[in-house]
């Protein structure tokens, strides 16, 4: 089965420093794509940014990147220089490929201070 | 405007008394899919579809039903709520493809509780 961790129920972060939320998965499909989302405390989600398995690189989006580290199983995100904006819950999550099936983890909560 | 729109946004309502949240996109999708999400346990997976007349369990699809009759619409139903039902629940949309890397476009959630 499936199984995403994000170990870090709540994270503090200065702003405009960088701050990485991690996430780990377990799948033994060789095919899979990582996505995480961001969730304000109006409740939507957003989509930030998206890790396939046999991508090459490291995904980037803005002041998001994705440190990939496929050895390890972990999908770490990366915010660089933090706003206060970015106060939220935040999701990793995995579909693996060919399935439809998505699995997330339980999110950090993360918190900018002024 | 793109978008999946769910009804209703909040409901209260009584152990057993049959509901349906609606689900409704607008961008053509053929994959739509239910969540609930509750403190401490993020997103769960309830039903999905892959296309019209298609749909399949997630991971906690255990009182809920689904149908997909036409592709912009997919209601979950439950039949005989419970209190252990109350949750947020998320319907979400996106376009197939087996390898997608194309994100799902989400509602903006349906708050029930169940007395």
């Amino acid at each position: 089965a499936q199984k995403i961790t994000q170990t870090q129920p709540g994270m503090f972060v200065q702003e405009k420093e960088a701050v990485t939320l991690d996430c780990t998965y377990d799948t033994s499909d060789p095919s899979y794509g990582l996505f995480w989302y961001k969730q304000p405390s109006s409740g939507e989600m957003i989509f930030l940014i998206y890790q396939g398995s046999y991508d090459q690189q490291n995904a980037t989006e803005g002041r998001y990147s994705l440190n990939f580290q496929k050895a390890r199983k972990s999908a770490n995100l990366v915010i660089s220089a933090s706003q206060l904006g970015d106060s939220a819950m935040y999701f990793c999550a995995m579909r693996r490929g060919g399935y439809q099936k998505v699995t997330f983890g339980t999110g950090t909560k993360l918190q900018v201070i002024p | 405007e793109a978008q999946v729109t769910q009804n209703p946004r909040y409901l209260i309502t009584v152990t057993g008394k049959k509901l349906t949240v609606t689900c409704s996109q607008n961008m053509n999708h053929e994959y739509m899919s239910w969540y609930r999400q509750d403190p401490g346990l993020g997103l769960r997976q309830i039903y999905y579809s892959m296309n019209v007349e298609v749909t399949d369990k997630g991971d906690v699809p255990e009182g809920y039903k689904v149908s997909r009759k036409e592709k912009r619409n997919f209601p979950l139903i439950l039949e005989s709520p419970s209190p252990n039902q109350t949750s947020l629940y998320f319907c979400a949309s996106r376009v197939r493809g087996e390898d997608s890397n194309q994100p799902q476009h989400f509602g903006d959630g349906t708050r029930l509780s169940i007395l």
